[in-house]
């Protein structure tokens, strides 16, 4: 089992839906959280880091569940260029940053 | 301020050839960091540096794999007598520790390497 999961998609959604991305972790001791953004032949982009108390962008959303060991993303009204693939990643403190797969996303018009 | 920066953008090698990857990291980042990204993957870590330091090499697939960063800013990632398999992104990565608990990691361009 891979130490950080997510569904590789992809996800078709409309433009203007809500669409929200799970990421599963199984080391327990890992600390820091993040959502990169990665388009295609380019390289992935800090979108938010994860805190605890989960935290809001604008039209992002990222919760922590240390309980059950997930983090997600929430898009809401989703822009064409949201198109992309979203990367978590969780890591210890100032240390390396374990990624899933990422999860593709494509808005459509 | 200036990203990250990584040089060549490209490289084409034929097997058995050696390769220098080269990363500038953002100035005054102390922590720098290496990772391979395979088509349709995460970055998948190789090793790490704080400062001069190699704090962590196990992610190095290899003992033909060696990364140095000798005065705490640019690095340079070799490949000796490389494989078809080693064909990837490497991508570049350096993060400071002052002014964020959380060292958020910022991404250069990477260096897209093709093995023949």
């Amino acid at each position: 089992r891979k130490e950080v999961e997510q569904d590789p998609g992809p996800f078709n959604v409309p433009e203007g839906a809500t669409v929200a991305f799970n990421c599963t972790y199984s080391n327990s001791a890992s600390q820091s959280f993040f959502w990169y953004r990665q388009d295609c032949r380019k390289e992935p982009k800090l979108l938010m880091s994860v805190y605890s108390s989960g935290n809001e962008d604008g039209r992002f959303t990222a919760q922590l569940n240390r309980a059950s060991q997930y983090i997600s993303l929430l898009i809401r009204d989703s822009k064409l260029s949201d198109s992309a693939t979203y990367l978590c990643a969780g890591g210890n403190q100032g240390g390396k940053l374990i990624f899933g797969q990422g999860t593709e996303l494509s808005v459509k018009p | 301020g200036a990203g990250v920066s990584q040089s060549p953008r490209y490289k084409v090698a034929k097997r058995g050839q050696d390769v220098a990857l080269r990363c500038d990291p953002i100035s005054g980042h102390v922590s720098l960091f290496w990772y391979q990204q395979a088509l349709g993957q995460g970055p998948e870590f190789l090793t790490y540096f704080q400062n001069e330091a190699q704090l962590d090499k196990s992610g190095l697939p290899s003992d033909r794999f060696f990364a140095e960063r000798p005065e705490g800013s640019v690095s340079t990632l070799k490949i000796q007598r490389t494989q078809q398999e080693d064909s990837a992104v490497y991508l570049c990565a350096s993060s400071s520790p002052s002014g964020s608990s959380y060292n958020e990691q910022f991404f250069g361009p990477g260096t897209r390497l093709t093995v023949l």
